[in-house]
């Protein structure tokens, strides 16, 4: 089992639509979690973290569910300018020592 | 300040020409990483460092070597260019610690392997 696994899509949806992403990891142990945001032909930058108690950021919400091992990424009214790749992150031993790990990335397109 | 920057933004390379890719970063950041992105595969760590001085194998460290002399720097070489090396690289920073868990990237550099 890979480490961290996103459907690599691509979700399509109208504007002001809402649209969830899962990413499962396989390292029981990880306790940092993040999403990550990458435009076409850009750099990946971080969008949020994800902690244990869920939390948001306007119209972005992440959450984490240990027991299933699996963070989701919840965007509502959705906007043409959140159409990107969006990468899940963790790191798999909440060491310092220890790169992150990154997910393929789940492409979302917004259309008018 | 700049942030991390990479030098060059895109190369073409003959297959066995040698080159190398310049990381500097700004941030006093501990942590260095060199990356791969290919269509369909992600990001893939080459190498990374955790200090001036050290360097570690990433997932894919063949055919690339790393130096990090001084601490702002993270250089990334390729002796002999082959055309499975074609990609975007991508070099990240960061600083461990507690709520501090961001990496920075620079803007990447295009490299095309003919």
């Amino acid at each position: 089992r890979k480490e961290v696994e996103q459907d690599p899509g691509p979700f399509n949806v109208p504007e002001g639509a809402t649209v969830a992403f899962n990413c499962t990891y396989s390292n029981s142990a990880s306790q940092s979690f993040f999403w990550y945001r990458q435009d076409c032909r850009k750099e990946p930058k971080l969008l949020m973290s994800v902690y244990s108690s869920g939390n948001e950021d306007g119209r972005f919400t992440a959450q984490l569910n240990r027991a299933s091992q699996y963070i989701s990424l919840l965007i509502r009214d959705s906007k043409l300018s959140d159409s990107a790749t969006y990468l899940c992150v963790v790191n798999p031993w909440n060491s310092g020592n220890t790169p992150l790990v990154f997910g393929k990335g789940t492409r979302l397109s917004v259309i008018a | 300040n700049a942030g991390v920057t990479q030098t060059p933004k895109f190369r073409v390379l003959k297959t066995g020409q040698s080159m190398t890719l310049l990381c500097a970063q700004d941030m006093n950041h501990e942590y260095m990483y060199w990356y791969r992105q290919d269509p369909g595969m992600g990001l893939r760590l080459i190498h990374y460092s955790v200090g001036e001085g050290t360097t570690a194998k990433g997932e894919v460290p063949d055919g690339y070597n790393v130096s990090r002399l001084k601490k702002q720097n993270f250089l990334l070489g390729l002796e002999s260019a082959a055309p499975s090396q074609t990609s975007v690289y991508f070099c990240a920073c960061h600083s461990p610690g507690a709520g501090q868990e961001t990496q920075y990237f620079g803007p990447g550099t295009r490299l095309l392997v003919l």
